[in-house]
């Protein structure tokens, strides 16, 4: 098993550009997320999503979108990437029970994304 | 909105002595994580523990839960080099109305060892 995997792995955008994120997994988690992750801080949940074709926002949506189309897959995009973004970015999937997302998730590689 | 506080955010520690993470949470949780990540790599689960007075252990490092105090600690035992790394603690709780579960996580203690 792969796991999570992420593409790209690096990135430079110039300011006002678009991208988008792939995040696969093949454990069949029904949950994946994508995080942002910046100097001396942790982890911050940027958007989640509970299911094929469900999406929904978490603390640092704004500037992103994303979507759910199989459930294997989570795509992340930036629509008009600002300095601000530059950050790195983590994928992370985990099992969906009764009882909500209480199970650990599991990490993608990261993508480091610079907008000059 | 969940504030989870680790201490110290930065330590520096000889090989081969003992020292605690603190990761202190600000609301009801029974569920707390930590990661340990390396520099420019992803981040690895450590320990999951899930419910209060849960202690779990591996290799060197221990961990703890109190949910009453709402306290996690990661006690490192006779540190050497190859635990360098950031650790990370997150709690996690079920939104309002809502079955998902969010993972929060603390900003991350730097540990470095040195011999």
């Amino acid at each position: 098993n792969a796991g999570v995997t992420q593409t790209p792995k690096f990135r430079v955008l110039k300011t006002g550009q678009s991208m988008t994120l792939l995040c696969a997994q093949d454990m069949n988690h029904e949950y994946m997320y994508w995080y942002r992750q910046d100097p001396g801080m942790g982890l911050r949940l940027i958007h989640y999503s509970v299911g094929e074709g469900t999406t929904a926002k978490g603390e640092v949506p704004d500037g992103y979108n994303v979507s759910r189309l199989k459930k294997q897959n989570f795509l992340l995009g930036l629509e008009s990437a600002a300095p601000s973004q530059t950050s790195v970015y983590f994928c992370a999937s985990s099992y969906g029970v009764s009882g909500g997302s209480y199970n650990e998730q599991f990490f993608g590689p990261g993508t480091r994304l610079t907008v000059l | 909105e969940l504030k989870v506080e680790q201490n110290p955010l930065f330590l520096s520690m000889q090989e081969g002595k003992n020292y605690t993470i603190y990761c202190n949470y600000s609301t009801t949780s029974d569920r707390l994580y930590w990661y340990r990540q390396d520099p420019g790599k992803s981040l690895e689960s450590l320990f999951v523990l899930l419910s209060n007075g849960a202690v779990k252990q591996e290799g060197r490092l221990m961990a703890s839960l109190d949910t009453k105090a709402r306290l996690s600690t990661l006690h490192i035992t006779a540190a050497v080099h190859d635990l360098s790394a950031t650790y990370f603690c997150a709690v996690a709780r079920r939104n309002r109305g809502s079955t998902l579960g969010r993972l929060y996580f603390g900003r991350g203690t730097q540990l470095t060892v040195w011999p």
